[in-house]
């Protein structure tokens, strides 16, 4: 593998169902971040790691729970979610969170919540 | 706080006319710039990028972006269209280290390229 995975790609899910998003980065970065895609909106960040600390953003619901055991892999832990979590969540990942470092997506996982 | 606008949800040209997707930023601070795209059922791609070297920066698929300070933009183009460039597009800027509650990565709300044969 290389570059940044994510599995799975689609996943359709229940409001009362749990369920975890994976990412993982084969490029040797030090920080990742979680993304919410939804269509005629500008990507929203929700959650960044950045050589092991967390950043937070408060905006985002309690329901979506991010997990980085390492500096390879990334998990969003998803319960109780609402129709309006339905979207392309992107994993990415940088050398480091300086903002002159691009950052490598994953292909995404497209969310149906039912 | 930054912000990025891209003017035009949809753009359309020909196969081999020129393309060119606007953008323009706001920043407090020198700001670094980015384009991605986006393939269908893909994630996002970088194209290129302004860091604050040259102002003309050439990236990949032969699209290039010219960074104006004194009109706040960073347009994408490139000279001859093909169809392998129908995608959507996506303006970013940057500034600092991430930390929540400055939004330290901004995108735009993309522009999607469709070229006609």
């Amino acid at each position: 593998e290389t570059g940044v995975t994510q599995t799975p790609r689609h996943l359709v899910m229940g409001m009362t169902n749990k369920k975890s998003l994976k990412c993982e980065q084969h490029l040797g970065h030090n920080a990742m971040y979680w993304y919410k895609q939804s269509a005629k909106k500008p990507l929203e960040l929700m959650f960044v790691y950045s050589l092991e600390e967390r950043v937070e953003n408060n905006s985002v619901p309690s329901r979506f729970s991010p997990e980085c055991p390492n500096s390879s892999h990334l998990f969003l832990h998803l319960h109780t979610l609402q129709p309006e979590d339905s979207a392309l969540y992107l994993c990415a990942s940088s050398h480091d969170g300086t903002a002159y470092n691009e950052q490598f997506f994953g292909p995404g996982t497209r969310l149906t919540v039912l | 706080a930054q912000s990025v606008t891209q003017l035009g949800s949809h753009v359309s040209v020909s196969e081999g006319a020129l393309v060119l997707l606007r953008c323009n930023y706001s920043s407090s601070v020198p700001p670094y710039l980015f384009w991605y795209v986006q393939y269908p059922n893909q994630g996002l791609q970088l194209l290129l990028k302004y860091t604050s070297a040259a102002t003309l920066v050439k990236g990949i698929n032969g699209f290039e972006a010219e960074f104006k300070k004194s009109e706040t933009s960073f347009h994408l183009t490139k000279p001859s269209a093909h169809m392998s460039d129908a995608a959507e597009y996506f303006c970013a800027v940057s500034v600092g280290r991430h930390n929540f509650g400055n939004e330290k990565l901004t995108f735009g709300t993309g522009t999607r390229l469709t070229i006609i044969p």
